[in-house]
């Protein structure tokens, strides 16, 4: 079946600087790369997704990138600030509702 | 609109029990999706209603059972309890198609003692 798997499991950056998370998948019939942020006791929120007709998206500070050929999807988000400090789950989807989500990455912005 | 919302938000059930959860979707979702979060396994699919029909259903024993009713709203169902059943459980609303955005409700904190 479908895997995900997201690197790194942990990721520290100071405030301002980048932070790039990675995902790969193995199904190739995966067409939807959703991107969720869950702070702590909270839900897990959409902030971004692409779909495999797209190789990039961007929405402010937040960018996605896929490639389809290396089965690879990343989040890059820049100009980090202290409320982007949360766990972050990448997740891919063959077509239907299921989702295939990432082992989840800690993201800290240190001030 | 509102979001989606999951009734309760707080369980305790003893091994052996069966637990009964509640999701109710965004207004116009016709999709409910129902997802296991465990701090060792991470996120897990459990299974989809579309239209009072299952669609997608997961790895999970058959004692993890769901259904949907016209109005779209979902419940799951979690028979015999395990003390590995211990989890946060979300469900995530969507139009349905495939694929659409799903948005997650607060889920159901169940702890089995």
């Amino acid at each position: 079946g479908e895997n995900v798997e997201q690197h790194p499991s942990t990721l520290s950056v100071q405030e301002g600087d980048s932070a790039v998370i990675k995902c790969t998948y193995s199904d190739s019939a995966s067409n939807y790369f959703p991107w969720y942020k869950q702070e702590l006791g909270k839900r897990p929120q959409l902030i971004i997704d692409i779909r495999s007709n797209v190789g990039e998206k961007k929405d402010q500070r937040i960018a996605v990138t896929l490639n389809k050929t290396a089965k690879h999807f990343s989040l890059h988000i820049t100009e980090t600030q202290p409320e982007d400090s949360a766990v972050y789950f990448c997740a891919a989807s063959a077509g239907a509702q299921k989702l295939v989500f990432g082992q989840g990455t800690r993201l800290t912005i240190n001030p | 609109k509102a979001g989606v919302t999951q009734t309760p938000r707080y369980l305790i059930k003893t091994r052996g029990q069966q637990v009964t959860l509640s999701c109710s979707p965004i207004s116009g979702h016709r999709s409910v999706s129902w997802y296991q979060q465990t701090p060792g396994q991470g996120l897990q699919f459990l299974f989809e209603y579309f239209s009072e029909t299952q669609r997608n259903k997961g790895n999970f024993p058959g004692r993890f059972s769901g259904r949907q009713f016209s109005n779209s709203r979902s419940e799951m169902n979690v028979s015999t309890l395990e003390l590995g059943d211990s989890a946060l459980y979300l469900c995530a609303s969507s139009q349905g198609g495939a694929p659409y955005e799903q948005y997650f409700g607060p889920g159901t904190r169940l702890t089995v003692t």
